[in-house]
């Protein structure tokens, strides 16, 4: 297993654009997790999926924002009418589940640029 | 409100010394506390994670405590090299199995 990829490792869009995000986590992972980070803050959290199921949505996301995980394997981030403010680092990290508590695995991220 | 605050934005420290980086939490009941290392352009990379009845972990050069009672985690790296100089995200994992929220993390510059 190669860890978490993110594809694309950039994108640039005019704004009002949809643009889609894919994440592939490890395969043995059951949690899969969006972030996402501007400069000089940390990582803010989006949504996670356990399995196929949307478990937690931040209040914060706009409903310009939708996350998707099919079959339970990879996942996409969409986010519709792109908007200035919408530029940052996205990061997909993934993890297992139980009481013991897991690190999580983090992609290296997509960078989008609303131009 | 819910607040983690880690010490300061950056961190200067010469080479051989040993860095600690704080973490503070307000209004959290923490489960876990992790550390991660970020690099620029990276996601972060996951280091450390202590559980809320463990006072201290220990791996390699690095050393994490954790005192529910200060609401406080100390990030240690001993013998530090300029390797070592990245950001130092602290993050956590609030009881009920929720998703781990971040710091806005330290970056630390290790001079040779």
């Amino acid at each position: 297993d190669t860890g978490v990829s993110q594809d694309p490792r950039h994108k640039i869009t005019k704004r009002g654009q949809n643009v889609t995000f894919r994440c592939d986590p490890i395969s043995e992972h059951n949690r899969l997790y969006w972030y996402r980070q501007t400069l000089g803050q940390g990582p803010e959290f989006l949504t996670y999926f356990q399995n196929e199921a949307q478990l937690e949505k931040s209040r914060l996301l706009s409903d310009r924002f939708s996350a998707e995980r099919p079959k339970g394997s990879f996942s996409t981030l969409e986010i519709q009418r792109t908007e200035q403010g919408d530029s940052a680092m996205y990061l997909c990290a993934s993890s297992l589940s139980g009481p013991h508590g897991y690190g999580y695995t983090f992609g290296s991220g997509t960078r989008l640029t609303v131009v | 409100s819910q607040k983690i605050e880690q010490n300061s934005e950056a961190l200067n420290i010469q080479e051989g010394k040993t860095a600690t980086l704080t973490c503070n939490y307000t209004n959290y009941s923490p489960a876990y506390l992790q550390w991660y290392r970020q690099d620029p352009g990276r996601g972060p990379v996951f280091l450390l994670l202590i559980r809320e009845n463990e006072k201290e972990k220990r791996k390699e050069r690095l050393k994490v405590t954790f005192d529910t009672t200060l609401k406080q985690s100390l990030f240690h790296i001993t013998a530090s090299q300029p390797a070592d100089s990245a950001t130092y995200l602290c993050a956590l994992e609030d009881s009920g199995n929720t998703p781990l929220v971040f710091g806005k993390g330290t970056r630390l510059s290790v001079i040779a």
